[in-house]
Parts: structure tokens; sequence; C-alpha cells
């Protein structure tokens, strides 16, 4: 069956450090994965978005990577700060024809001062 | 407004009745999507609309959930027949191009409790 999975452990990671969430699926051929912030009681917002034949994109603290072989992502935050504490979420368009994005459950990070 | 605003932001009622939820898009956004989203969960699809139709609707859960958006641009999200397993925050967004091909603007969501 398909599956998008994220860790469902909260990330706990103190001021100034990496970030480094992870996204990984199954049974999908995504033409491109998108990430998304989500603060408690507030709608996603996106964040960065990759291409099937993209490998890295940056975005100021942000990085994200795409691996079609091992079919993960990798969302980097570096130099995190406490306001980098939310929920992130990756979220895919499968290949064949679909025009909607299906979504993980997201990982909560925490970052500490 | 600037962003995708949906009504009511919460709404609590009683198993059996009726429900409607608002979203107005993005001035423009052709696109136009509802999720609903359970508590630890990611958004999960209900229906997508490009212009005035549904363009896919497979997200449903069933007959009692139906949505429009006659002039193609407010939509309404109805739910008959309430069910406690219908509680969740329903999400709306838009997006200025169909087919998914691009970042979606989100609204801050209708908190739906059925008691």
């Amino acid at each position: 069956s398909q599956k998008i999975e994220q860790n469902s452990e909260a990330l706990n990671i103190q001021e100034g450090k990496t970030a480094t969430l992870t996204c990984n699926y199954t049974n999908y051929s995504p033409a491109y994965l998108q990430w998304y912030r989500q603060d408690p009681g507030r709608g996603p917002v996106f964040l960065l978005l990759i291409r099937e034949n993209e490998k890295e994109k940056r975005k100021e603290r942000l990085k994200v990577t795409f691996d079609t072989t091992l079919k993960q992502s990798l969302f980097h935050i570096t130099a995190s700060q406490p306001a980098d504490s939310a929920t992130y979420l990756c979220a895919l368009l499968p290949n064949s024809g679909y025009s909607t994005l299906t979504f993980g459950k997201g990982t909560m990070l925490l970052v500490s001062p | 407004g600037a962003g995708v605003s949906q009504t009511p932001s919460n709404k609590v009622t009683e198993k059996g009745k009726y429900v409607e939820l608002r979203c107005d898009p993005i001035s423009g956004h052709t696109a136009l999507y509802w999720y609903r989203q359970s508590l630890g969960q990611g958004p999960e699809f209900l229906i997508y609309f490009q212009g005035t139709g549904a363009a896919d609707d497979s997200g449903l859960p069933n007959d009692r959930f139906f949505a429009v958006r006659p002039e193609g641009s407010v939509s309404t999200l109805k739910i008959q027949r309430t069910e406690r397993g219908d509680s969740a925050v329903y999400l709306c967004a838009s997006s200025p191009m169909g087919q998914g091909t691009g970042e979606l603007f989100f609204g801050e969501g209708s908190r739906l409790t059925v008691l």
C-alpha cells in the first residue's frame, strides 16, 4: 500500500544546532515533494518544493534533499531557533495523473534555548 | 482579505445535525481544496475544485459529505447527519494553478466538534 512516513516522535534539539527531519515514502513515484510548517491551531504554511529531477533545494536556513532511489526526502534547518518549533509536514504529488497533494502525519520539532 | 478565510472557526453540533463550513479563497485562485485533519494526523484530502467543478472528489468519505463552488470562488462543505467521527479540523486551501502544480495556501481551518 502507499505510505508516507514521518517520525511520529518529537525531535528535541538545542538552539543553534541543525535539525534534520525525514520523510520516507513507499509505492509512490512523486512528481515533486513539498514541505509545510504547521503551528498549533493554525493551517499549514508552505516552505519549499523540490522536483523529482532535483537533488537539493535551499532557502535561507532551510535545505531539502530528494533521493528518488531511497524514496526519501530530508529537511534541514540550520542554526535552529526556538521560533522554529512547530510541526513539519511533507506532502507529495503522486506522479500518475493525480492532481492533489498527499500529506504525511508530520514531525514536531522542539528547539530549546 | 489577503489570505484564505474560513468560517466558522469553531462549530459545536449534536450528532445527527446538518453543518455547513465556508471557505473564501484568495482572489483569482482557480484551484480550491478541502482537507480534514484529526489530532496527531496530517491533512487528509477530501475534494478538489478547478473553477466551479469538482475535479476530484475521491476523498469524500461517504455520501453525507458534499461540497459546492457555484461561482468558482467561495466554496461550502456540507455535512449531513453528523457523526462523532466527523469531529476534526476542516482545512481549505487554494492555489493559483490547477492540477496540484504549486504550493497550497491554507486557511486557519474550521474546528468541528460533534457531541
